[in-house]
């Protein structure tokens, strides 16, 4: 069955502080593994695809990385503004997005 | 380009009713899925339809149907509510793989609370 897992739960981040969000997977053949960014009754927006092992993406402040295993995306020197839930999904069939929990992010000034 | 529409975007009902919600995708996407949001379960896939086919559905029940439209226009269909279907119901839209990519881009959500 196609496990995804965020970690951590939740991250606090002093303003400026830089640091990673992972995601670990198992799926039957990845068609893609993706990012997005959802505020508080909001629907989530899309960040990134990862669609092999080994590449990287950047946006920002934030980036990316993809492996066989996990994807990290690295937030560098994080705003206030870049709190969010970030949501971590793979797809084995291009269909049908299966979502992590999430990580609940805080920077505060 | 305007984004993924949906409406209403709130919703509240009595168990045993029904409801119907609508989605719009972005202009040019022909796939459509629909998602449910809780704090417990998270997001959680329902369906998908492509041309007016749906392709792939999740692990709900029968309560819950959609269909779509010649226009890629989708709805969502929810028989006799339970209060365990309060959620956030999101609908998302992506060109398909005939595209050239997955990417699904997300309405802001219906807010359908059963009482």
């Amino acid at each position: 069955e196609d496990q995804v897992t965020q970690s951590p739960e939740a991250l606090r981040l002093q303003e400026g502080e830089s640091s990673s969000l992972n995601c670990s997977y198992t799926v039957s053949g990845l068609r893609g593994l993706f990012w997005y960014r959802q505020d508080p009754g909001k629907g989530p927006e899309f960040l990134f695809t990862l669609y092999s092992a080994g590449e990287e993406k950047e946006k920002e402040r934030l980036k990316a990385t993809l492996t066989k295993k996990e994807s990290f995306l690295h937030i560098t020197a994080p705003k206030p503004e870049d709190s969010a839930t970030y949501l971590c999904a793979v797809t084995p069939s291009g269909y049908a997005l299966n979502f992590g929990k999430g990580t609940s992010l805080l920077v505060t000034p | 380009k305007a984004g993924v529409t949906q409406t209403p975007r709130y919703l509240i009902k009595t168990r045993g009713q029904q409801v119907t919600l609508s989605c719009s995708p972005i202009s040019g996407h022909r796939s459509v899925s629909w998602y449910q949001q809780t704090p417990g379960q998270g997001l959680q896939f329902l369906f998908e339809y492509f041309s007016e086919t749906q392709r792939n559905k999740g692990n709900f029940p029968g309560r819950f149907s959609g269909r779509q439209f010649s226009n890629s226009r989708s709805e969502m269909n929810v028989s006799t509510l339970e209060l365990g279907d309060s959620a956030l119901y999101l609908c998302a839209s992506s060109l398909g793989w005939t595209g050239g990519s997955y990417e699904q881009y997300f309405g802001p959500g219906t807010r359908l609370t059963v009482t």
